[in-house]
């Protein structure tokens, strides 16, 4: 059963227009949530994240939504630019501890000039 | 940059043979990770650990032992290599009281 889901395998957008990428998860136990982005031949890198007491974080051109009702998160990439194409992953935490956290499949995000 | 290294970064084996990978760090931190991407799947936990001797499985462990003698390496290793764990093997670390995980740079396992 996959507890986060990514449903958009991949997503296309113009130069300087808004990218919107979206993360659903089952487990109402999740607490905190977690954006990386992939470049190819890379690891991972830590992007932006959110605790669920807010509704909503902000990092420059990067900005994540939670609307714990929906279960359901997305991040915002505003204006997008071509450097930002690479997989995103959603991940999301039960807590502080041992948990370790539960990854989607990944969002390739292509920004076209 | 979170002071990760993985050895070796490519690797070619086969089928049957004993492989072992390597995740070391510098930087004191208690919780390691070890994950696989493939397509179509994206990152799923194979084992992790919580300190020196203290390891547990993760989503996809069977097949893989992992070990922990000193706090900053972590081995996975495959005891007898299959197709199927062909694969980019990442590592990954966690400081205690935060949630993020940071990543090393991978190694690209091929088994024939």
């Amino acid at each position: 059963d996959q507890q986060v889901k990514q449903n958009s395998p991949s997503l296309s957008v113009q130069e300087g227009r808004i990218s919107i990428l979206n993360c659903d998860y089952t487990n109402s136990m999740f607490d905190y949530f977690l954006w990386y982005k992939k470049y190819p031949a890379e690891g991972p890198t830590f992007l932006i994240s959110i605790s669920s007491i807010k509704d909503k974080n902000e990092d420059g051109r990067f900005t994540v939504f939670l609307n714990k009702s929906a279960k359901h998160l997305s991040l915002h990439i505003v204006p997008s630019q071509p450097g930002d194409s690479a997989v995103y992953f959603c991940a999301a935490s039960v807590g502080s501890g041992n948990t370790p956290l539960v990854f989607g499949k990944g969002t390739r995000l292509s920004v076209i000039a | 940059d979170a002071g990760i290294t993985q050895s070796p970064r490519h690797k070619v084996t086969e089928t049957g043979t004993p492989v072992t990978l390597r995740c070391h760090q510098t930087e004191n931190h208690r919780y390691m990770y070890w994950y696989r991407q493939d397509p179509g799947h994206g990152l799923r936990l194979i084992h992790y650990s919580y300190g020196v001797k203290d390891t547990d499985k993760g989503e996809v462990s069977d097949g893989y032992s992992v070990s922990r003698s000193k706090t900053e390496d972590f081995l996975l290793t495959l005891e007898s290599a299959t197709s199927s764990q062909t694969s980019v093997y990442f590592c990954a670390i966690r400081q205690g009281g935060e949630e993020t995980q940071y990543f090393g740079p991978g190694t690209r396992l091929l088994v024939l």
